[in-house]
């Protein structure tokens, strides 16, 4: 059973691009859900996707959006990157009532 | 909103000695406690987990508590190994049938085992 794949693993942008980063959740898995990870603000919560329907949202600026599709795939973009905004980036998936969240790989991205 | 709080943020432990890492939660709603562990450039995996209708469970050389009462939860990793040398995040959710949750970390434990 294939894992949850994020895509791509680094990514180096430049002040005020855009971004999008893919999410392929564990198959039969309906909840996604995504998390910043910074050495100085630990794991904060951006938001969670359940049956294409965002179910939560952290405290994170309009600059960050995301999406899931019917295969329960899920994008987030950021635009306007800032400095910042250098970060791992981490989907989970579940089944969405049971826990159990598995994460992905992340992936790197780098804002200079 | 939930907040949780993970205690201590650095553990040097010697190899076979236990070590506890404590987690506080604000939110009594709260139902669900899982444990992550990340190696160095790794994802968080799953170690163990803890739902509100019990009070410890254990596996192998891992074992978590849960006072509901309290609000805290415990990780207890016993004949420690250089292996379990890692972060590790406590997080908290509430898990309702059919909806979708959000997990919130606390800030992590960096566990060393020395030899």
């Amino acid at each position: 059973k294939a894992g949850v794949t994020q895509t791509p693993r680094y990514l180096i942008k430049t002040r005020g691009q855009q971004v999008t980063l893919s999410c392929s959740p564990i198959s039969g898995h309906r909840s996604v859900s995504w998390y910043q990870q910074t050495p100085g603000q630990g794991l904060q919560f951006l938001f969670e996707y359940f049956s294409e329907t965002q179910r939560n949202k952290g405290n994170f600026p309009g600059r960050f959006s995301g999406r899931q599709f019917s295969n329960s795939r899920s994008e987030m973009n950021v635009s306007t990157l800032e400095l910042g905004d250098s970060a791992l980036y981490l989907c989970a998936s579940s089944l969405g009532q049971g826990g159990g969240y598995t994460f992905g790989s992340g992936t790197r991205l780098t804002v200079v | 909103g939930e907040n949780v709080e993970q205690h201590p943020s650095t553990l040097s432990v010697q190899e076979g000695d236990s070590a506890v890492i404590k987690c506080t939660y604000s939110d009594s709603a709260s139902n669900y406690f899982p444990w992550y562990k990340q190696e160095l450039g790794k994802r968080p995996q799953l170690i163990i987990d803890i739902r509100s209708n019990v009070g410890e469970k254990k596996d192998q050389r891992i074992a978590v508590t849960l006072n509901k009462t309290a609000k805290h939860f415990s990780l207890h990793i016993t004949e420690t190994q250089p292996e379990d040398s890692a972060v590790y995040f406590c997080a908290a959710t509430t898990l309702n049938t059919g909806t979708a949750s959000k997990l919130t970390f606390g800030t992590g434990t960096r566990l060393q085992v020395t030899l």
